[in-house]
């Protein structure tokens, strides 16, 4: 079946630090590729996408590019804030499934100022 | 811009209690989902729902029932509380239609129960 394996946590880094979070993942055919943040006592929030290889997702400073030889979708950022800390899932989602979700078991990070 | 609304937020149930977890959402979605969220792990698929009158199982059914009358609600049945139950619950929803496959799920802001 499907699967999401994410670098284990937590990671701790000092603000304007280089973040890089991997994942990478096990399915059939072309699936579209997720990243989400979780703020603490809040649910999960769209932080960015690709849905095809070598597509590149972006939002808010976080770049994941969609690696289909290599099966992965690592999450960078060049200089974490403060306001970064939080847990970030990785997820896929099977073409052709109705939008249902495999989630890694997340990374909690931790900015210190 | 409520969008997709959980209540209650905190429950402790006894073993053998049943419950119903509410949720709701206002932005006319056809799909909706039920996750848990134990320590440490990811989110793992309860039920989902492609639209009114709809419902099948996910990976972790076992426990639970679902039911959609209607296309904002999709409330979560506990019959016979476990501790094995105890996690948060997550419900979250999304389009099925537009140009875009891949509409983004929302997320409400989760209920943590407490199976004693």
């Amino acid at each position: 079946g499907d699967s999401v394996t994410q670098m284990e946590g937590p990671v701790t880094l000092s603000e304007e630090a280089f973040l890089t979070i991997n994942c990478t993942y096990t399915a059939t055919g072309y699936p579209s590729l997720f990243w989400y943040v979780q703020y603490p006592g809040e649910g999960l929030q769209l932080l960015l996408k690709a849905t095809k290889a070598d597509d590149k997702g972006s939002n808010k400073g976080f770049e994941a590019t969609y690696r289909k030889e290599t099966t992965s979708f690592h999450l960078e950022k060049g200089s974490v804030q403060v306001s970064d800390s939080a847990v970030y899932f990785c997820a896929l989602r099977r073409s052709g499934s109705a939008r249902q979700l495999t989630f890694g078991s997340g990374t909690q990070l931790t900015v210190l100022p | 811009n409520a969008g997709v609304t959980q209540t209650p937020k905190f429950r402790i149930l006894k073993i053998g209690q049943s419950m119903t977890l509410q949720c709701t959402q206002d932005m006319n979605h056809n799909y909706m989902y039920w996750y848990r969220q134990d320590p440490g792990m990811g989110l793992k698929l309860i039920y989902y729902s492609v639209g009114a009158g709809i419902t099948d199982k996910g990976e972790v059914p076992n426990g639970y029932n679902v039911s959609r009358s209607t296309t904002e609600d999709f409330p979560l049945r506990l019959e016979l509380a476990a501790p094995s139950q105890t996690s948060v619950y997550f419900c979250a929803s999304s389009s099925g239609t537009g140009g875009d496959r891949d509409q983004p799920q929302h997320f409400g802001d989760g209920t943590r129960l407490s199976i004693l």
